[in-house]
């Protein structure tokens, strides 16, 4: 079984430019969440969907950021324009929709690193 | 206070020995507690989870939780050069089960 992939695997950009982060979870996996890890931080939640609809969006910094989930099978986290301080490895994480959410395991991707200069 | 506290290390510890690494959380109602393990550039992996307060055993791995003080270690026995990585504990929070981490403890296990 594949695990979580995620695309790419590193991106330069410059300020002020675009970057598309895609996820590809589990297959047969509801639960989506994107993570990210700014240098020396810990890893923090950025949101969470299950299948299309965005169950949790607490943790998004700001309106630059647009993550979407068409047809509940991969998604893109965009960030438009981007920030020195977006600068980070972003995680994509999926999980099985079990009925119990906390027992749930969510299985990590390899993560995107994103460097903004 | 950070919601998730770690000793970030470096724990050294001989190949063989027992490894200890200690976590305390501050949200109450935390109800899941998970530990990853991260090699350097490398995504987190599960190791153990563990819902009730008590021991869970594994292999060489022991979750012990502690809900009344907020507290939850993971034992390594027989540590080897391997188990040299990055130890992320995460309590998860909501019904939407989001993982809230730590910085990690950074354990070496030398020859």
């Amino acid at each position: 079984e594949a695990g979580v992939t995620q695309f790419p695997s590193h991106s330069v950009i410059e300020k002020g430019q675009t970057v598309t982060l895609r996820c590809d979870p589990i297959s047969g996996h509801d639960n989506l969440y994107w993570y990210r890890r700014v240098m020396g931080k810990e890893i923090k939640f950025l949101l969470h969907f299950v299948k299309e609809s965005k169950q949790d969006e607490s943790g998004m910094p700001n309106n630059r950021f647009l993550a979407e989930r068409t047809g509940g099978t991969y998604s893109t986290l965009k960030v438009q324009p981007a920030e020195l301080e977006d600068s980070g490895v972003y995680f994509c994480a999926s999980s099985q929709a079990l009925g119990h959410y906390s027992t749930d395991t969510q299985y990590f991707g390899p993560g995107t690193r994103l460097t903004v200069l | 206070q950070k919601e998730v506290e770690q000793n970030s290390g470096p724990l050294s510890v001989p190949e063989g020995a027992i490894a200890s690494l200690n976590c305390t959380y501050s949200d109450r109602v935390s109800q899941s507690f998970f530990w990853y393990r991260q090699y350097s550039g490398k995504s987190p992996e599960l190791i153990m989870s563990i819902y009730s307060n008590g021991d869970k055993e594994d292999g060489r791995f022991t979750a012990q939780l502690n809900k009344a003080s907020q507290y939850v270690s993971l034992l390594i026995r027989d540590s080897q050069p391997s188990d040299s990585a990055t130890y992320l504990c995460a309590p998860s929070q909501g019904g939407g089960n989001k993982l809230t981490f730590g910085t990690g403890t950074q354990l070496k296990v030398e020859l």
